[in-house]
């Protein structure tokens, strides 16, 4: 069935470091993808997006990259910060339904 | 701006009580979500609504849940009767155009604890 898996749980970075969020969807169908920042107590908070015919998009302090081919997804995340520390799901869309992915926990560390 | 306002924020009931969660979505939105969220099973899909009408609710569990909007500012998802497996984090998000278009705004949620 479709799927949206990401490669790791927990990735710790140090503070002013980049750090790199990996997603795998499984249906190559899928034309929308988007980022979602979730902390704790609070529902999941959109960051980006990126749809099927572009390969990359920016925003501030963060970048998605979109790889069709292998079907992977990325977030950057540049200078992290303390206030970055949360959990970060990837969606996949196809034919007007998101599926989320798991999850991965960023903690940054001062 | 007001975003998506859920309630309660947290429920504690007996299994076998009704239970209902209430939404208002952002106003000017036409599409409005609900999710459950559970460690064993992550944020999952019940049901969304496109102009207060049901779409797909082939994510709710079996016929003890069922969702309504009466109108474009509010929502409620019911169960009846309730039971423990249920206890989770129920959200309710709202979009301006469907998800294959745009990102959705979700609430803060229900924790939901069935004793």
């Amino acid at each position: 069935g479709e799927s949206v898996g990401l490669h790791l749980p927990t990735l710790s970075v140090q503070e002013g470091d980049n750090s790199i969020i990996n997603c795998a969807y499984s249906n190559s169908a899928s034309d929308y993808f988007i980022w979602y920042k979730q902390e704790s107590g609070k529902g999941p908070q959109f960051i980006i997006d990126i749809r099927s015919n572009m390969d990359k998009r920016q925003g501030q302090r963060v970048t998605v990259l979109l790889n069709k081919t292998v079907k992977h997804l990325s977030l950057q995340i540049a200078a992290t910060q303390p206030g970055d520390s949360a959990v970060y799901f990837c969606a996949e869309t196809n034919a007007g339904k998101s599926t989320f992915g798991d999850g991965t926990t960023l903690t940054v560390k001062p | 701006d007001a975003g998506v306002i859920q309630s309660p924020r947290h429920e504690v009931t007996e299994m076998g009580q009704e239970v209902t969660l209430r939404c208002k979505p952002i106003s000017g939105h036409d599409y409005l979500f609900w999710y459950r969220q559970t460690m064993m099973r992550g944020l999952e899909l019940l049901i969304y609504f496109n102009n207060n009408v049901p779409i797909d609710d082939s994510g709710m569990p079996e016929d003890r849940f069922s969702a309504k909007m009466p109108n474009a500012s509010f929502s409620t998802l019911k169960i009846q009767p309730s039971e423990p497996r249920d206890s989770a984090v129920y959200f309710c998000a709202s979009s301006f155009g469907g998800p294959s278009n745009q990102p959705q705004h979700f609430g803060d949620g229900t924790r939901l604890s069935i004793l």
